[in-house]
């Protein structure tokens, strides 16, 4: 079956560095997503890899391993507003996504 | 974990016809439905919320008429594309939200693309 791991929930301290993981089991690939959402508002792309390596992009950067099924968001300098759940998605081979449940990520500071 | 399912996956269709796409929650039961829509490698969205047994509250911009929602059960909300165009061509997402307790968790399903001929 299709599966995408990603921890349940993470804390970390305002300025500083936290990276979420997510790992995934999927049949093809097309690429990988993610996503913050603030409670109750729709979530907001962030970035999309479909090449190994990583993307930087301002304070938040995104790394993939296709071969290894592994992708991490790395967030910096984290601010208060921060705070949000983050999605992991997969694209698979019939370009539909599989869902990561989300990482609630409490910055505190 | 909770699985949302939507059905069709891909829906290729003439210009001027409709198109209904299922929204289920497969093994609980969500008092409230979200439709998104999606462009490529841009953030999802909002076009409606739907809440089981009552009228769908939908997003500035989205036309009422044009995108039905109906939501007849706490497992299904149904997305109507009435007389579908080119420019409806995109890819829908629905979520499920539940609720254990204070906690709510929203669930995403696989998304839809629909391509209008």
């Amino acid at each position: 079956g299709q599966n995408i791991d990603q921890p349940t929930e993470m804390t970390a301290t305002e300025g500083a560095i936290v990276q979420i993981n997510c790992t995934y089991q999927t049949s093809g690939f097309n690429g990988l997503f993610w996503y913050q959402q603030h409670a109750g508002e729709a979530p907001t792309f962030l970035s999309y890899n479909v090449l190994d390596g990583l993307e930087e992009k301002g304070r938040f950067s995104s790394f993939l391993s296709r071969s290894k099924g592994y992708s991490y968001l790395l967030l910096k300098e984290l601010q208060m507003k921060d705070s949000a759940s983050y999605l992991c998605a997969v694209m698979d081979s019939n370009y539909q996504l599989i869902w990561g449940a989300g990482t609630k990520l409490i910055i505190k500071p | 974990g909770a699985v949302v399912s939507q059905h069709p996956s891909w829906v290729i269709c003439k210009s001027g016809t409709s198109v209904k796409i299922e929204c289920r929650s497969l093994d609980f039961q969500a008092t409230t439905m979200f439709w998104y829509r999606q462009f490529p490698k841009q953030s999802l969205m909002l076009m409606a919320t739907s809440n089981e047994g009552s009228k769908a509250t939908y997003e500035q911009g989205v036309e009422k008429d044009k995108f039905l929602i109906n939501h007849a059960s706490l497992t299904l909300s149904t997305l109507t594309v009435t007389s579908a165009h080119p420019e409806d061509s995109s890819f829908y997402i629905c979520s499920a939200k539940t609720t254990s307790g204070t906690s709510e968790t929203q669930y995403f399903g696989p998304g839809t693309r629909l391509l209008v001929l």
